[in-house]
């Protein structure tokens, strides 16, 4: 059964320090990963999805995978205020584009970005 | 470009009452659709989707429903509320890299 697990918890940065996320995963034949991160009371935003071993950038959030040491991390260039947020992680293993029950999520990482 | 919207926003309902949310999806033809429910500090977890209208799948058992009798319509719905369907719903339609995007979800309490 594949577990997700984010760290740390919660993470406190000042506005244009680089903030980095973690999330591990337990199944190595994990083949699509994506952040997404959720605004108090608000939806799901994807941010930034990977599907091999590397770095993947979109805007100033990076993608980071290493299936081998079973890490993904989320780097955040320069945050802002308006970037605390709740950062979620979901890993999925053998895609069926109608069943997302193979996408286990994370917990989430609670990012505060003071000014 | 592709809009999803959710209703309500927010519901306040009590136990044993009907519940029914739904979910537009406007943009896009044929969209994958589906609801996923959050507990209050828990995770996400998948509740159902569907490929085509009529036509939709349950991965979890929580005494909940689901339909979609258009296109671009979802509509999730019980008759019958507990206390544990207290929560915070979203609704998504999936792309075909795999990812998903999400509505702003409906935040249900359960009294």
């Amino acid at each position: 059964q594949q577990k997700v697990q984010q760290s740390p918890e919660s993470l406190t940065v000042s506005e244009g320090a680089m903030a980095s996320l973690n999330c591990t995963f337990s199944d190595r034949s994990s083949d699509n990963f994506r952040w997404y991160r959720q605004h108090s009371g608000k939806g799901l935003e994807v941010l930034v999805s990977i599907f091999s071993d590397g770095e993947k950038e979109e805007g100033s959030f990076t993608a980071h995978l290493n299936r081998a040491s079973l890490h993904v991390f989320l780097h955040i260039r320069e945050p802002q205020p308006s970037d605390s947020a709740l950062y979620l992680c979901a890993v999925g293993c053998n895609y069926n584009v109608g069943d997302n029950s193979k996408l286990i999520w994370g917990l989430g990482t609670s990012l505060v970005v003071n000014p | 470009a592709q809009t999803i919207h959710q209703w309500p926003v927010a519901e306040i309902k009590a136990v044993g009452s009907p519940l029914s949310l739904g979910c537009t999806i406007k943009g896009k033809s044929s969209p994958n659709l589906y609801w996923y429910w959050q507990a209050t500090g828990g995770t996400l977890q998948q509740l159902f989707y569907s490929i085509t209208v009529g036509q939709v799948e349950s991965v979890v058992q929580l005494n909940l429903s689901a339909s979609r009798p258009k296109d671009d319509q979802f509509i999730l719905s019980t008759e019958k509320l507990l206390l544990s369907h207290s929560g915070f719903y979203l609704c998504a339609w999936g792309t075909g890299e795999n990812t998903l995007y999400f509505g702003a979800g409906t935040r249900l309490s359960v009294l």
